[in-house]
Protein backbone atom coordinates (compact mmCIF):
# COMPACT_ATOMS: atom_id res chain seq x y z
CA UNK A 1 0.00 0.00 0.00
CA UNK A 2 1.17 3.41 -0.98
CA UNK A 3 2.01 5.56 2.07
CA UNK A 4 3.71 8.10 4.25
CA UNK A 5 4.25 7.01 7.70
CA UNK A 6 5.45 9.73 10.49
CA UNK A 7 6.58 8.97 13.76
CA UNK A 8 5.54 9.47 16.90
CA UNK A 9 1.87 10.50 16.31
CA UNK A 10 1.97 12.25 19.30
CA UNK A 11 4.96 14.09 21.55
CA UNK A 12 4.85 15.93 24.23
CA UNK A 13 8.33 17.40 25.08
CA UNK A 14 9.62 20.67 27.41
CA UNK A 15 11.29 23.45 25.92
CA UNK A 16 14.98 23.42 24.67
CA UNK A 17 14.75 19.09 24.80
CA UNK A 18 16.01 18.21 20.92
CA UNK A 19 13.85 16.45 19.08
CA UNK A 20 13.08 14.35 15.83
CA UNK A 21 10.02 13.07 13.83
CA UNK A 22 10.43 10.92 11.32
CA UNK A 23 8.48 10.44 7.89
CA UNK A 24 9.34 7.88 5.20
CA UNK A 25 7.51 7.22 2.06
CA UNK A 26 7.05 3.60 -0.12
CA UNK A 27 6.62 5.02 -3.36
CA UNK A 28 10.17 6.35 -4.59
CA UNK A 29 9.05 10.07 -4.74
CA UNK A 30 11.70 12.25 -5.64
CA UNK A 31 9.84 15.16 -3.65
CA UNK A 32 8.85 15.34 0.05
CA UNK A 33 7.65 18.12 2.33
CA UNK A 34 6.80 18.79 6.07
CA UNK A 35 4.17 21.44 6.91
CA UNK A 36 2.64 22.69 10.24
CA UNK A 37 -1.04 23.01 10.42
CA UNK A 38 -2.38 25.74 12.81
CA UNK A 39 -5.80 27.21 13.63
CA UNK A 40 -6.80 29.71 11.84
CA UNK A 41 -3.64 29.68 9.95
CA UNK A 42 -4.73 26.51 7.75
CA UNK A 43 -1.13 24.55 6.37
CA UNK A 44 2.25 26.01 6.35
CA UNK A 45 5.21 24.73 4.39
CA UNK A 46 8.13 24.56 6.88
CA UNK A 47 10.97 22.65 4.50
CA UNK A 48 11.26 20.77 0.96
CA UNK A 49 13.31 18.56 -0.99
CA UNK A 50 13.36 17.91 -4.51
CA UNK A 51 15.22 14.94 -4.14
CA UNK A 52 18.06 13.50 -1.85
CA UNK A 53 20.70 15.65 -0.27
CA UNK A 54 18.09 18.43 -2.12
CA UNK A 55 16.84 20.58 0.52
CA UNK A 56 15.25 24.02 0.57
CA UNK A 57 13.27 26.90 3.06
CA UNK A 58 9.44 26.90 3.14
CA UNK A 59 7.49 29.83 4.65
CA UNK A 60 7.81 29.32 8.26
CA UNK A 61 11.47 27.15 8.78
CA UNK A 62 13.01 29.56 11.68
CA UNK A 63 13.98 26.76 14.28
CA UNK A 64 13.57 23.34 12.73
CA UNK A 65 15.86 21.21 10.27
CA UNK A 66 15.64 18.66 7.76
CA UNK A 67 18.09 16.27 5.72
CA UNK A 68 17.73 14.20 3.09
CA UNK A 69 20.63 11.44 2.91
CA UNK A 70 17.81 8.52 1.22
CA UNK A 71 15.06 8.92 -1.20
CA UNK A 72 12.29 7.41 0.98
CA UNK A 73 13.42 9.03 4.23
CA UNK A 74 12.57 13.08 5.44
CA UNK A 75 13.45 13.53 8.55
CA UNK A 76 12.30 16.92 10.82
CA UNK A 77 14.27 17.84 13.64
CA UNK A 78 13.45 20.70 16.40
CA UNK A 79 16.69 21.32 18.05
CA UNK A 80 15.27 23.72 20.36
CA UNK A 81 11.57 22.97 20.81
CA UNK A 82 9.92 26.39 22.02
CA UNK A 83 5.84 26.57 22.58
CA UNK A 84 5.57 28.41 19.44
CA UNK A 85 6.31 24.70 17.69
CA UNK A 86 3.34 23.65 19.15
CA UNK A 87 1.43 22.32 16.38
CA UNK A 88 0.14 19.58 14.24
CA UNK A 89 2.66 18.52 11.45
CA UNK A 90 2.12 16.40 8.31
CA UNK A 91 5.12 15.04 6.25
CA UNK A 92 4.16 15.02 2.23
CA UNK A 93 5.42 13.18 -0.70
CA UNK A 94 5.22 13.51 -4.83
CA UNK A 95 6.81 12.18 -7.70
CA UNK A 96 7.86 14.84 -10.12
CA UNK A 97 10.18 14.01 -12.33
CA UNK A 98 7.83 13.60 -15.28
CA UNK A 99 5.88 16.61 -13.31
CA UNK A 100 4.04 16.79 -10.54
CA UNK A 101 1.46 13.86 -9.49
CA UNK A 102 -0.39 13.67 -7.15
CA UNK A 103 0.68 14.64 -3.22
CA UNK A 104 0.16 11.70 -0.20
CA UNK A 105 0.77 12.91 3.15
CA UNK A 106 1.14 11.11 6.70
CA UNK A 107 -1.36 11.29 9.01
CA UNK A 108 0.31 13.77 11.31
CA UNK A 109 2.29 14.46 14.54
CA UNK A 110 0.58 16.28 17.52
CA UNK A 111 3.38 17.99 18.87
CA UNK A 112 2.90 20.08 22.42
CA UNK A 113 6.04 21.88 24.05
CA UNK A 114 5.30 23.11 27.53
CA UNK B 1 1.78 35.68 -3.84
CA UNK B 2 -0.99 33.23 -4.22
CA UNK B 3 -4.06 32.48 -1.75
CA UNK B 4 -6.65 30.41 -1.56
CA UNK B 5 -10.11 31.13 -0.35
CA UNK B 6 -12.70 28.45 0.79
CA UNK B 7 -16.29 29.58 0.74
CA UNK B 8 -18.39 28.47 2.93
CA UNK B 9 -16.08 27.98 6.54
CA UNK B 10 -18.86 25.74 7.55
CA UNK B 11 -21.88 23.64 5.91
CA UNK B 12 -24.65 21.56 7.36
CA UNK B 13 -27.04 19.58 5.74
CA UNK B 14 -29.36 16.59 5.60
CA UNK B 15 -28.36 13.27 4.11
CA UNK B 16 -29.63 12.84 0.35
CA UNK B 17 -28.52 16.49 -1.03
CA UNK B 18 -26.16 17.07 -3.33
CA UNK B 19 -23.81 19.73 -2.40
CA UNK B 20 -21.10 22.11 -3.57
CA UNK B 21 -17.89 23.43 -2.23
CA UNK B 22 -16.21 26.04 -3.48
CA UNK B 23 -12.53 27.34 -3.69
CA UNK B 24 -10.80 30.07 -5.69
CA UNK B 25 -7.70 31.78 -5.88
CA UNK B 26 -6.02 35.05 -6.56
CA UNK B 27 -3.23 33.70 -8.88
CA UNK B 28 -4.18 31.63 -12.28
CA UNK B 29 -0.59 30.30 -12.92
CA UNK B 30 -1.44 26.80 -11.20
CA UNK B 31 0.28 23.78 -12.38
CA UNK B 32 -2.32 21.87 -10.26
CA UNK B 33 -4.89 21.57 -7.76
CA UNK B 34 -5.91 19.24 -5.59
CA UNK B 35 -8.86 18.40 -2.82
CA UNK B 36 -8.05 16.74 0.10
CA UNK B 37 -10.95 15.55 2.91
CA UNK B 38 -9.61 15.90 6.83
CA UNK B 39 -11.13 13.62 9.30
CA UNK B 40 -10.66 15.01 13.08
CA UNK B 41 -7.64 14.23 14.40
CA UNK B 42 -6.46 12.39 11.12
CA UNK B 43 -4.16 13.37 7.74
CA UNK B 44 -4.96 14.57 4.48
CA UNK B 45 -7.01 12.30 2.33
CA UNK B 46 -6.47 13.03 -1.30
CA UNK B 47 -9.99 12.91 -2.81
CA UNK B 48 -9.01 14.69 -6.86
CA UNK B 49 -6.18 15.60 -8.71
CA UNK B 50 -6.91 18.34 -11.46
CA UNK B 51 -4.20 19.54 -13.56
CA UNK B 52 -3.49 22.81 -14.56
CA UNK B 53 -4.86 21.48 -18.47
CA UNK B 54 -8.41 19.93 -16.89
CA UNK B 55 -11.68 20.85 -16.58
CA UNK B 56 -12.33 18.07 -14.14
CA UNK B 57 -12.44 15.15 -12.44
CA UNK B 58 -14.52 12.99 -11.26
CA UNK B 59 -14.60 9.90 -8.66
CA UNK B 60 -17.26 8.34 -7.33
CA UNK B 61 -20.02 10.69 -6.34
CA UNK B 62 -17.30 13.30 -6.52
CA UNK B 63 -16.47 15.82 -9.16
CA UNK B 64 -14.11 18.60 -9.08
CA UNK B 65 -14.03 21.44 -11.96
CA UNK B 66 -11.69 23.65 -12.69
CA UNK B 67 -11.89 27.49 -14.11
CA UNK B 68 -7.95 28.64 -14.01
CA UNK B 69 -8.83 31.84 -15.95
CA UNK B 70 -11.17 32.78 -13.39
CA UNK B 71 -9.70 31.69 -10.54
CA UNK B 72 -12.45 28.87 -9.31
CA UNK B 73 -12.97 25.08 -8.40
CA UNK B 74 -15.37 23.30 -7.14
CA UNK B 75 -15.97 20.29 -5.51
CA UNK B 76 -18.97 18.50 -6.04
CA UNK B 77 -20.51 15.68 -3.50
CA UNK B 78 -23.59 13.99 -5.00
CA UNK B 79 -26.54 12.24 -2.43
CA UNK B 80 -24.11 12.96 0.67
CA UNK B 81 -23.78 10.56 3.31
CA UNK B 82 -23.10 11.29 7.11
CA UNK B 83 -19.74 9.48 6.64
CA UNK B 84 -19.12 12.27 4.04
CA UNK B 85 -18.62 14.54 7.76
CA UNK B 86 -15.30 15.97 7.46
CA UNK B 87 -13.19 19.21 6.92
CA UNK B 88 -12.60 19.77 2.36
CA UNK B 89 -9.45 21.39 1.90
CA UNK B 90 -8.48 22.75 -1.39
CA UNK B 91 -4.91 23.10 -2.39
CA UNK B 92 -3.17 24.97 -5.78
CA UNK B 93 0.61 24.19 -6.53
CA UNK B 94 2.10 27.09 -8.85
CA UNK B 95 3.95 26.77 -11.78
CA UNK B 96 6.96 29.08 -12.86
CA UNK B 97 10.32 28.83 -10.93
CA UNK B 98 8.63 29.89 -7.48
CA UNK B 99 5.34 28.57 -7.28
CA UNK B 100 5.69 24.68 -7.45
CA UNK B 101 7.81 23.79 -4.71
CA UNK B 102 4.76 23.88 -2.50
CA UNK B 103 0.79 23.68 -2.03
CA UNK B 104 -0.80 26.66 -1.24
CA UNK B 105 -4.14 25.86 1.11
CA UNK B 106 -7.38 27.13 1.81
CA UNK B 107 -8.49 27.29 5.38
CA UNK B 108 -11.35 24.29 4.15
CA UNK B 109 -14.94 24.02 4.61
CA UNK B 110 -16.42 21.83 7.33
CA UNK B 111 -19.57 19.68 6.36
CA UNK B 112 -21.31 18.12 8.67
CA UNK B 113 -24.08 15.89 6.91
CA UNK B 114 -27.21 14.73 9.23
CA UNK B 115 -28.73 11.25 9.28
Amino acid sequence: EAQVTQNPRYLITVTGKKLTVTCSQNMNHEYMSWYRQDPGLGLRQIYYSMNVEVTDKGDVPEGYKVSRKEKRNFPLILESPSPNQTSLYFCASSSWGQGFTEAFFGQGTRLTVV
Amino acid sequence: KQEVTQIPAALSVPEGENLVLNCSFTDSAIYNLQWFRQDPGKGLTSLLLIQSSQREQTSGRLNASLDKSSGRSTLYIAASQPGDSATYLCAVRGSGNTGFQKLVFGTGTRLLVSP
